[in-house]
C-alpha cells in the first residue's frame, strides 16, 4: 500500500537561506509524486510532479524535488527562502498515475519564513 | 476561468442535521474528488468518481454519500452529522493534473 511521511511538522527558517522539506514514500508500484502549497484559507496549489524520465522535477516559484528511487525520497528544496514562501506543503504519492488526483497525502509541512 | 467551485464557503450545523456540500468543475475533467482536511493530519480520500454515474470509497467514506449526475457536478452529502465531521472539505477535479476548489469550513455543534 501507499504511504506517504513528511519529517518535521514545521520547518522554520530565514530569508535567504535554503529551504528544504523532507518526503519519504512506500509504494507497491512505480509512484507519481507531487508537491502541493497551500496558503491560509486556501485550497491546494500544485508545485511540481514528478511522473517518469527525468529525477530533478522543477516546479514553481523556484521549487524543486529531486526523486531518489533507492531513498525512496522526493525531498522539496529551494535554494533561497522569500517570505512569501510561508505556507503549508504537502507531498502525496498517486494511487493510479493515469488519475493523478487519486491522491495519498502526508501529514504537510508548515514552513515559515523569519525575516 | 472558474475551476472547481465548491459553495458554501462556511456552515455550521448541529448534531444530526444534514446538508450538501456542492462541487462544479467547468473544465470537463472526467475525475473528481472529495478530501477532508484535519489540523495535523493532511487530507483524507472520501469518495471519488471517474466519471458520470460511476462512484467509489476511498480512505473514510462512513457518513457521506455521493452522486455523480454530470459531468460537472459532485456534490456530497451529509445525512446525520456529527462532531467528528468537523473538517475543511476539498473538491479537486483531474484529468492530468489535480485542481483544488478552495475549501468547505464546516463545524458540527
Amino acid at each position: 500500500a501507499q504511504s506517504v511521511t513528511q519529517l518535521g511538522s514545521h520547518v522554520s527558517v530565514s530569508e535567504g537561506a535554503l529551504v528544504l522539506l523532507r518526503c519519504n514514500y512506500s509504494s507497491s508500484v512505480p509512484p507519481y509524486l507531487f508537491w502541493y502549497v497551500q496558503y491560509p484559507n486556501q485550497g491546494l496549489q500544485l508545485l511540481l510532479k514528478y511522473t517518469t524520465g527525468a529525477t530533478l522535477v522543477k516546479g514553481i516559484n523556484g521549487f524543486e524535488a529531486e526523486f531518489k528511487k533507492s531513498e525512496t525520497s522526493f525531498h522539496l528544496t529551494k535554494p533561497s527562502a522569500h517570505m512569501s514562501d510561508a505556507a503549508e506543503y504537502f507531498c502525496a504519492v498517486s494511487l493510479y498515475g493515469g488519475s493523478q488526483g487519486n491522491l495519498i497525502f502526508g501529514k504537510g509541512t508548515k514552513l515559515s519564513v523569519k525575516p | 476561468n472558474a475551476g472547481v467551485t465548491q459553495t458554501p464557503k462556511f456552515r455550521i450545523l448541529k448534531i444530526g442535521q444534514s446538508m450538501t456540500l456542492q462541487c462544479t468543475q467547468d473544465m470537463n475533467h472526467n475525475y473528481m474528488y472529495w478530501y477532508r482536511q484535519d489540523p495535523g493530519m493532511g487530507l483524507k480520500l472520501i469518495y471519488y468518481s471517474v466519471g458520470a454515474g460511476i462512484t467509489d470509497k476511498g480512505e473514510v467514506p462512513n457518513g457521506y454519500n455521493v452522486s455523480r449526475s454530470t459531468t460537472e457536478d459532485f456534490p456530497l452529502r451529509l445525512e446525520l452529522a456529527a462532531p467528528s465531521q468537523t473538517s475543511v472539505y476539498f473538491c479537486a477535479s483531474s484529468q492530468a493534473e489535480a485542481f483544488f476548489g478552495q475549501g468547505t469550513r464546516l463545524t458540527v455543534v
